[in-house]
């Protein structure tokens, strides 16, 4: 079974608005992590959240952890064309094998 | 930055030649290491698993004879994929995991002519 899954699927907004993206996992983690991948592209690390920390900020990124809810959210403030891309959450540690939902497919018009 | 790299990053073949692709796990050791493809607009799915020293693991549908993983060492894994074909051009993407952490590459994409 799936462990991420994140939603909206599709998100679709003007640039300097923020962005809020979901994700839901299934069993207990050590962290859990925020990937973007631009269309044809790799995967690139954006975020690390423990599971004893329930909100981190990097930049323009926002992320929250509730373990009790099993769930996180990645929030882009201001956010800009380039942020175009999707974005997939993966959880870390423990025995099972992560796995990746569709991910959220975000666009910024300028 | 990364922490799991891949090489190379883009390749293109011609059908019926093999091509390998290594992960690296960068500052960590990768006790386990996962191999996933990512076709256009799809999202990722977990071809197979492999402990260092040990066979991989592979998932349903996944053929081992053509997918050869490797994990010799905690910090190299590679897959193979022999005698390519054009339907095996697609998205891999490895990750490896530590004790506490775990981490994906950026991805190697596979052209098959």
């Amino acid at each position: 079974s799936q462990q991420g899954e994140e939603d909206p699927q599709a998100l679709s907004i003007q640039e300097g608005e923020n962005a809020t993206m979901n994700c839901s996992y299934k069993t207990s983690i050590n962290n859990l992590q925020w990937y973007r991948q631009n269309s044809g592209r790799g995967l690139v690390h954006l975020i690390l959240i423990r599971s004893n920390e329930r909100e981190k900020h990097s930049g323009r990124l926002r992320v929250t952890l509730d373990t009790s809810k099993k769930s996180s959210s990645l929030l882009i403030t201001a956010s800009r064309a380039a942020d175009t891309a999707s974005y997939f959450c993966a959880t870390g540690g423990g025995s099972y094998i992560p796995t990746f939902g569709r991910g959220t497919s975000l666009i910024v018009h300028p | 930055g990364a922490v799991v790299s891949q090489h190379p990053s883009w390749v293109i073949c011609k059908s019926g030649t093999s091509v390998k692709i290594e992960c690296r796990s960068l500052d960590f050791q990768a006790t386990t290491m996962f191999w996933y493809r990512q076709f256009p607009k799809q999202s990722l799915m977990l071809m197979a698993t492999s402990n260092e020293g040990s066979k991989a693991t592979y998932e349903q549908g996944v053929e081992k004879d053509k997918f050869l993983i490797n994990h010799a060492s905690l910090t190299l894994s590679t897959l193979t994929v022999t005698s390519a074909h054009p339907e095996d051009s697609s998205f891999y993407i490895c990750s490896g995991r530590g004790d506490y952490e775990q981490y994906f590459g950026p991805g190697t994409r596979l052209t098959v002519t």
